[in-house]
């Protein structure tokens, strides 16, 4: 059972328009929420994260939206660039010190922006 | 400080034989994990470290997997007896224990022939 799904395998967008990646998942007891970007031969990278007691956050170009009724969040990308091409993971962790970091991820999401 | 890095980045062996894996995490974090990604899907947890205390263990950790942080600091993934479904890339990240967010390092691609 995948706990974190991410049902957009790939997503293609023009340079300059808003890129939207979305993310759902079924574990109630996820209460914080991180995307993390990769490029080939290198390991993740942090990207921006939410935790549950908000529904935005904002950080540059990039802004996590979190619906916990419909257990679903989104990234956008405004405004999209060539160098934003990567996959993008959505990662789930429960709340608490002890959970912290052990995150269940999504099978990514791999972003082509066009210029 | 360079970040995360892993040791070797690639490894071909043969079924049945033993590969360990070294992860240097970032000087001042606390905490190191194990991860296991395999083509077209997410990482997926295997175990984590504080300090030299190894405080979880994934079901997807076998008994032919073993993980040590002597010291608190580098760790090591051994495969003992390996098979082809071992054929995965293995993640090394690691983090401050109060935080969610982890730094991962490039990778260890293991191919099981």
């Amino acid at each position: 059972d995948q706990q974190v799904k991410q049902n957009s395998p790939s997503l293609s967008v023009q340079e300059g328009r808003i890129s939207i990646l979305n993310c759902d998942y079924t574990n109630s007891m996820f209460d914080y929420f991180l995307w993390y970007k990769k490029y080939p031969a290198e390991g993740p990278t942090f990207l921006i994260s939410i935790s549950s007691i908000k529904d935005k956050n904002e950080d540059g170009r990039f802004t996590v939206f979190l619906n916990k009724s419909a257990k679903h969040l989104s990234l956008h990308i405004v405004p999209s660039q060539p160098g934003d091409s990567a996959v993008y993971f959505c990662a789930a962790s429960p709340w608490g010190y002890t959970n912290a970091g052990k995150s269940t991820f999504g099978d990514g999401t791999t972003l082509t922006v066009k210029p | 400080d360079t970040g995360v890095s892993q040791d070797p980045r690639h490894k071909i062996t043969k079924r049945g034989q033993n590969v360990t894996f070294r992860c240097d995490p970032i000087s001042e974090h606390n905490r190191l994990y194990w991860y296991r990604q395999t083509l077209g899907q997410g990482p997926e947890f295997l175990t984590y470290f504080q300090n030299e205390a190894q405080l979880e263990k994934s079901r997807l950790l076998s008994d032919r997997f073993s993980a040590e942080r002597p010291k608190g600091s580098f760790s090591t993934l051994e495969i003992q007896r390996t098979e082809q479904g071992d054929s995965a890339m293995y993640l090394c990240a690691s983090s401050f224990p109060t935080s969610y967010e982890q730094y991962f390092g490039p990778g260890t691609r293991l191919t099981v022939t």
